[in-house]
């Protein structure tokens, strides 16, 4: 079975609105969880690190302010989308390392459209 | 400087036909290499990995690779494809040791396409 749960898994808003993702460990307490992007075509970039019960780390040319991360307890993260505009139109994709060699477990994707 | 270069972007094969994904990989590490497959819309799922021993790594859905330190490449193959193989695939090279385990590095993926 599913590992990580994220949701939604499609989701369609309009710019100026903000969007939030949640993504689940399922199976055991993760400290760190990573939120990828994924444009058309393209490979998936990692965007930040989510850290529980302190600030995410975000990559060079992420905006903090504008894809806010929370990580309030060892199974979830969430990511907001604030003030979404067109180009932020993404697939989204959250993991969560895995124990010894499985490195890393991957959600199943947020598509997200901006109208 | 690290990446992962897939040369092929789209490659299609006919059903039953044996197929062959390209990876090659530049990094300045021992380096801990994957393949994953993406259907549209999905999330990844991991095919296979390499870190050592047997340089010919089997993985789940009848895929195997071979890690080649001469020539930095981590092909992937598959004797006979199937139909519902049809998807993205995603070669990623990430450190062996410590570092963030976030921070794998991607190729820019393989599209299969099958032919009935």
């Amino acid at each position: 079975g599913a590992v990580v749960s994220q949701h939604p898994s499609r989701v369609i808003c309009k710019s100026g609105t903000s969007v939030k993702i949640e993504c689940r460990s399922l199976d055991f307490q993760a400290t760190t969880m990573f939120w990828y992007r994924q444009f058309p075509k393209q490979s998936l970039m990692l965007m930040a690190t989510s850290n529980e019960g302190s600030k995410a780390t975000y990559e060079q040319g992420v905006e903090k302010d504008k894809f806010l991360i929370n990580h309030a307890s060892l199974t979830l993260s969430t990511l907001t989308v604030t003030s979404a505009h067109p180009e932020d139109s993404s697939f989204y994709i959250c993991s969560v390392p895995g124990g010894g060699e499985e490195k890393l477990f991957f959600g199943s994707g947020t598509q997200l459209s901006v109208l | 400087a690290q990446s992962v270069t897939q040369p092929d972007i789209h490659i299609t094969v006919s059903e039953g036909a044996s197929l062959e994904l390209r990876c090659n990989y530049s990094y300045g590490a021992t380096p801990y290499l994957f393949w994953y497959v993406q259907s549209p819309g999905q999330g990844l799922q991991l095919l296979l990995k390499y870190f050592s021993g047997d340089t010919l790594v089997q993985g789940i859905k009848g895929f195997e690779a071979e890690f080649k330190r001469s020539q930095s490449s981590f092909n992937l193959r598959k004797p006979s494809v199937h139909w519902s193989d049809a998807a993205e695939y995603f070669c990623a090279v990430g450190p062996y040791y410590g570092g963030s385990q976030g921070n794998l590095i991607f190729g820019k993926g393989t599209k299969l396409s099958v032919k009935p």
